[in-house]
Formats: C-alpha cells, sequence, structure tokens
C-alpha cells in the first residue's frame, strides 16, 4: 500500500534556528514529491516540487532532498522565523495513478 | 488574481440538503483535481479531471457526490443529501499540461449542521 509518513506531528523550535521536517514513503518508484505550507483555515502552498530524477531543490531558505532508496524526504528550513510557523504537508505522487498520497503534516511552530 | 479560485468560501447548510461549489483553474491547466480535508489530516484524493474527461475518482466517494468539468475549464462538486460527515474543508487544485505539480485554491469549508 502507498503511505506517506511525517513524523513529528508538531514540532516547537526558537527563532533562528535551522530545523529538519522528514517525510517518508512506501514504495520507491515516485513520479514526484512535492512539500506545501498550510496556514490555519486556509489551502495549501506549493512550496517545493522535486522529481524523481532529482536530488533535491532549493528556493530560498528552503530546501528539499530526495532519497528514493531510502523512502525519505526532508524539508531543510534555514534561520526559521516567527513567520514561518504553519503546518508543512508532503505529498507523494506514484506513476500508477493521478492523485497525491497526503502525509498528516508537521505543524511548526517558531518562538520569538 | 490568477490563481486557482473557489466559491464559495465558506457553506453551512443543514443536514439532508444539496450543496453545490465551484472551481476555476489557473487559466490553461488542463488538469483539475478536487480533495476533501478534515481538521489535523492530510488531504484525501476525490477526483481527477484531464481537460472534461473524469479519468480517476476515489473509491470513497459516494454515489452521493459527483463532479463535473464542462468544455475543460471550470468545475462544480454536488454533494446530495448531505451528512454531518461531510463537513470538511474541500480543496480544488490544478496542473498544467506536462506537469503534475499542483496549485490549490483556498478551499470551501463545509459545515453540516
Amino acid at each position: 500500500k502507498q503511505e506517506v509518513t511525517q513524523i513529528p506531528a508538531a514540532l516547537s523550535v526558537p527563532e533562528g534556528e535551522n530545523l529538519v521536517l522528514n517525510c517518508s514513503f512506501t514504495d520507491s518508484a515516485i513520479y514526484n514529491l512535492q512539500w506545501f505550507r498550510q496556514d490555519p483555515g486556509k489551502g495549501l502552498t506549493s512550496l517545493l516540487l522535486i522529481q524523481s530524477s532529482q536530488r533535491e531543490q532549493t528556493s530560498g531558505r528552503l530546501n528539499a532532498s530526495l532519497d528514493k532508496s531510502s523512502g525519505r524526504s526532508t524539508l531543510y528550513i534555514a534561520a526559521s522565523q516567527p513567520g514561518d510557523s504553519a503546518t508543512y504537508l508532503c505529498a507523494v505522487r506514484w506513476h500508477s495513478n493521478y492523485q497525491l498520497i497526503w502525509g498528516a503534516g508537521t505543524k511548526l511552530i517558531i518562538k520569538p | 488574481d490568477t490563481g486557482v479560485s473557489q466559491n464559495p468560501r465558506h457553506k453551512i447548510t443543514k443536514r439532508g440538503q444539496n450543496v453545490t461549489f465551484r472551481c476555476d483553474p489557473i487559466s490553461e491547466h488542463n488538469r483539475l483535481y478536487w480533495y476533501r480535508q478534515t481538521l489535523g489530516q492530510g488531504p484525501e484524493f476525490l477526483t481527477y479531471f484531464q481537460n472534461e474527461a473524469q479519468l480517476e475518482k476515489s473509491r470513497l466517494l459516494s454515489d452521493r457526490f459527483s463532479a463535473e468539468r464542462p468544455k475543460g475549464s471550470f468545475s462544480t462538486l454536488e454533494i446530495q443529501r448531505t451528512e454531518q460527515g461531510d463537513s470538511a474543508m474541500y480543496l480544488c487544485a490544478s496542473s498544467p499540461s506536462g506537469s503534475f505539480e499542483a496549485f490549490f485554491g483556498q478551499g470551501t469549508r463545509l459545515t453540516v449542521v
């Protein structure tokens, strides 16, 4: 069964720290993996998309890596800010279907 | 604004009523998806359109749910005879031809009382 897991469910860190969010998935035959941010009661904002042939993608203070063989992706956030507080979700698309399969998210709180 | 647009943003309805939501994808995106999200969970896939063709539909979707995308532009999602368990955020996303990068709207929050 194709599943996506995000641990921890919640994380609280002081402002300024670098941090890593984790995403693991079953079945290494993925098509791509996408990281999203969701603010309370809002829709989803795409942060980074990694194709299966790529190892990492960067956007500003964000860096996402992909290791298909171990079934893992990480989202690295540098120099965290209170405005980074949100829920971060990882979603995977496998070759076998059109839909995204989602983790439950990591709720991140950056303390000023 | 050229993003995905969903209307209404909020809907409160009585149990047993029918509701319809609309999604306008990003212009020229031929792929359109509907997802449902409950509190504290990741979204669940409902259905996928490529142009006007509905190519994939979740088995989770009961026959009270129906979606259309006439002419391959906007899409509607209808829920008939709503139940309290239908209360959720309904999210629409679109992707351009040749890419599966999904861009989401702000969602429609449904509350069934």
